[in-house]
């Protein structure tokens, strides 16, 4: 079953535009994962925000995490063609080990 | 380039057959997890282990079993195959088995069952 929702399942842009995808999950997590997915291929990890912290900064990324809320947010700054995959949250539940429950995922469409 | 290998990349087998995919963690990575990407399902935990030893436990039906071996490649071992059963197969790896290790991911083995 499925630990996460994102929103929009499909989101179609201009390429220079910002992107945002969301995720709600459903119980207490310890980390939370985003991972992008090109077309058929592997998972890419792109950023990970444990559960004590509110925002995280990579390059054009920017992800915040509300655990009142249970919700996190993906944002992609100045987006390119590139950028074109699915991007999927993944939690860590508490006591969970280490194994991720993944979202449905987020198309994302960068025109050009 | 993860660092993570898996083989075949592709495959085609025939319904009740047996096949076995493979993956070499990263270097120095001590713990494997297999995945599950299929289009009804989306991404499903299999499996994890840890320095050979099961550490973790999803949803991998019966038919399915897996092991990590001493030099901590694995293999994903899928019997009695089923339509159902056509996915892509991720293998992934971590430094350690606890919450906070960056799991990183393979490109996958794509299973068609006809």
């Amino acid at each position: 079953s499925q630990q996460g929702e994102e929103d929009p399942q499909a989101l179609s842009i201009q390429e220079g535009e910002n992107a945002t995808m969301n995720c709600s999950y459903k119980t207490s997590i310890n980390n939370l994962q985003w991972y992008r997915q090109n077309s058929g291929r592997g998972l890419v990890h792109l950023i990970l925000i444990r559960s004590n912290e509110r925002e995280k900064h990579s390059g054009r990324l920017r992800v915040t995490l509300d655990t009142s809320k249970k919700s996190s947010s993906l944002l992609i700054t100045a987006s390119r063609a590139a950028d074109t995959a699915s991007y999927f949250c993944a939690t860590v539940l508490t006591g969970g080990g280490n194994k991720l429950t993944f979202g449905t995922g987020t198309q994302l469409k960068v025109e050009l | 380039d993860s660092g993570v290998t898996q083989t075949p990349k592709h495959l085609i087998t025939a319904t009740g057959q047996r096949v076995t995919l493979r993956c070499s963690p990263r270097s120095g990575d001590l713990s494997v997890y297999w995945y599950q990407q299929s289009l009804d399902q989306g991404l499903q935990f299999l499996i994890q282990y840890y320095n050979g030893e099961e550490r973790a436990k999803g949803n991998i039906l019966e038919r399915f079993s897996a092991q990590q071996f001493p030099d901590l490649h694995s293999e994903l071992n899928l019997s009695s195959l089923e339509l159902g059963d056509s996915a892509l197969y991720f293998c992934a790896s971590s430094v350690g088995a606890h919450s906070g290790n960056t799991i990183y991911f393979g490109e996958g083995s794509w299973l068609t069952v006809v």
